[in-house]
């Protein structure tokens, strides 16, 4: 079985500060992690993802995370924030190979505010 | 970028009308999915297909019904739409070689 967990159902930064949001997932299987994020009345777009090769993984927009085992964590950063990344965020969670319909399961998302 | 699209993008309609949610992608992927949002919550899948004429429930209960006829197009219907039913339903694909899943904009459903 798998679940995600996301620590903070909002987070809000100043603009160009650091952002992190955590997320801590539980899988029997290696996983593999995603993180989406979603603008309003959007759908989601992949930001980056681990498949078990390099542990940080850098995505699109500046963020990256750093997939570590020993912490069952999965975290997303930014070094600096900007007024643009103000979205919800869904860190997901698969078993990959493991499964063959490939099923994600979500994160009950975050929201980031950035303050002017 | 994924090609994924779905129509009407907003949809009002009143209690007992059957409706029909479309998606479709260009990209021949193989899996497609259905979720549910509601405001400011997870989502929740409530129907995949591994393929054409292949469709298996979700984890979460729906009286809604989908099918797979075609690669590109996997539409979900309510035969009789009930205010319960509003929500946002999100739809998306994913390549037989890859995990991630690609998303289309969704339709937010008004039932009143």
């Amino acid at each position: 079985a798998q679940s995600v967990t996301q620590l903070g159902s909002h987070v809000s930064v100043s603009e160009g500060a650091l952002v992190l949001l955590r997320c801590n997932y539980s899988s029997s299987v290696p996983p593999y992690l995603f993180w989406y994020v979603q603008y309003p009345n959007q759908g989601l777009q992949l930001l980056l993802k681990y498949t078990s090769a390099a542990t940080l993984v850098k995505g699109i927009n500046g963020f990256e995370a750093e997939f570590k085992k020993s912490e069952t964590s999965f975290h997303l950063t930014k070094p600096s924030a900007h007024m643009s990344d103000a979205a919800e965020y869904f860190c997901a969670v698969s078993p990959g190979r493991f499964s063959s319909a490939s099923k994600i399961i979500f994160g009950s998302g975050t929201r980031l505010s950035i303050r002017p | 970028e994924a090609d994924i699209y779905q129509t009407p993008r907003y949809l009002v309609i009143g209690t007992g009308k059957k409706i029909t949610l479309e998606c479709s992608q260009t990209m021949g992927h193989d899996k497609m999915y259905w979720y549910q949002q509601d405001p400011g919550m997870e989502l929740h899948l409530i129907h995949y297909s591994y393929g054409v004429n292949s469709t298996e429930k979700g984890d979460l209960s729906s009286e809604s019904t989908v099918s797979r006829i075609r690669t590109e197009h996997f539409p979900l219907t309510l035969e009789s739409a009930r205010p319960s039913h509003t929500s946002q339903y999100l739809c998306a694909s994913s390549p037989g070689n890859s995990y991630e899943q690609y998303f289309g904009p969704g339709t937010r459903l008004t039932v009143t």
